[in-house]
């Protein structure tokens, strides 16, 4: 079936544009990760829904950032007034049930990479 | 979470067995530990993960010391779309995950 999609792939902002990116994760998966992965580093975790409620935004970098995931499928990561430091790869996963469960492999996209001039 | 160590990059034959170590000294009894890795230009994969015994799937098998301070990553045939960047992961459960450098596995023909 399909996995996880993200759009769009690439995205070029002007410093202090707004950007929104957007994940399709796979259908009926109730959890949803959003990660940023900086040049040379291993992602880091921002955020995380369960449908569509959001219970975990601790690794949000700052009140830039901003995630929903209002009917509990499709997710979108705003970031607003963009700075340079924002340019990296924005991941999305899925997983099929709620997180915390062991056995709860989580499904990445290919990923939105952001590059902020 | 317990951190992870690996090398930063290791080389492999084309057909060969690829064993990635991690040290996970600090693991504690309920945590697991998970593989993901990562090919150019895409997103992470699951690859595997284990508590204290030895596990073998369709892609890798995974074997854990006794004292569970460590733990082998072996793809038994490695082929040139096996080169990526392997993550060793430790944690309670599969969420939040807290990915380090990982190892750049490279496969040569």
């Amino acid at each position: 079936g399909a996995g996880v999609s993200q759009s769009p792939r690439y995205k070029v902002a002007k410093r202090g544009q707004d950007v929104a990116l957007r994940c399709d994760p796979i259908s009926g998966h109730v959890s949803l990760f959003w990660y940023q992965q900086a040049l040379g580093q291993g992602p880091e975790f921002l955020t995380y829904f369960q449908n569509e409620a959001q219970l975990d935004k601790s690794g949000l970098p700052s009140d830039r950032f901003f995630a929903e995931r209002p009917e509990g499928s499709v997710s979108t990561l705003k970031i607003q007034r963009t700075q340079q430091e924002d340019s990296a790869v924005y991941l999305c996963a899925s997983s099929q049930g709620s997180a915390g469960g062991v056995k709860e492999t989580q499904y990445f996209g290919p990923g939105t990479r952001l590059l902020v001039l | 979470d317990a951190k992870t160590t690996q090398p930063p990059s290791m080389d492999c034959a084309e057909g060969r067995a690829a064993n990635l170590p991690c040290n996970h000294s600090t693991i504690s009894g309920n945590e697991y530990v998970y593989w993901y890795r990562q090919i150019h230009s895409q997103g992470p994969q699951y690859i595997i993960h284990g508590l204290k015994n030895n596990e073998t799937n369709e892609m890798a098998s995974l074997i854990i010391t006794e004292d569970r301070k460590s733990s082998t990553l072996i793809l038994p045939h490695a082929t040139l779309r096996d080169t990526a960047v392997y993550y060793c992961i430790v944690g309670g459960s599969n969420y939040k995950l807290t990915f380090g450098k990982g190892t750049l596995l490279t496969v040569n023909p």
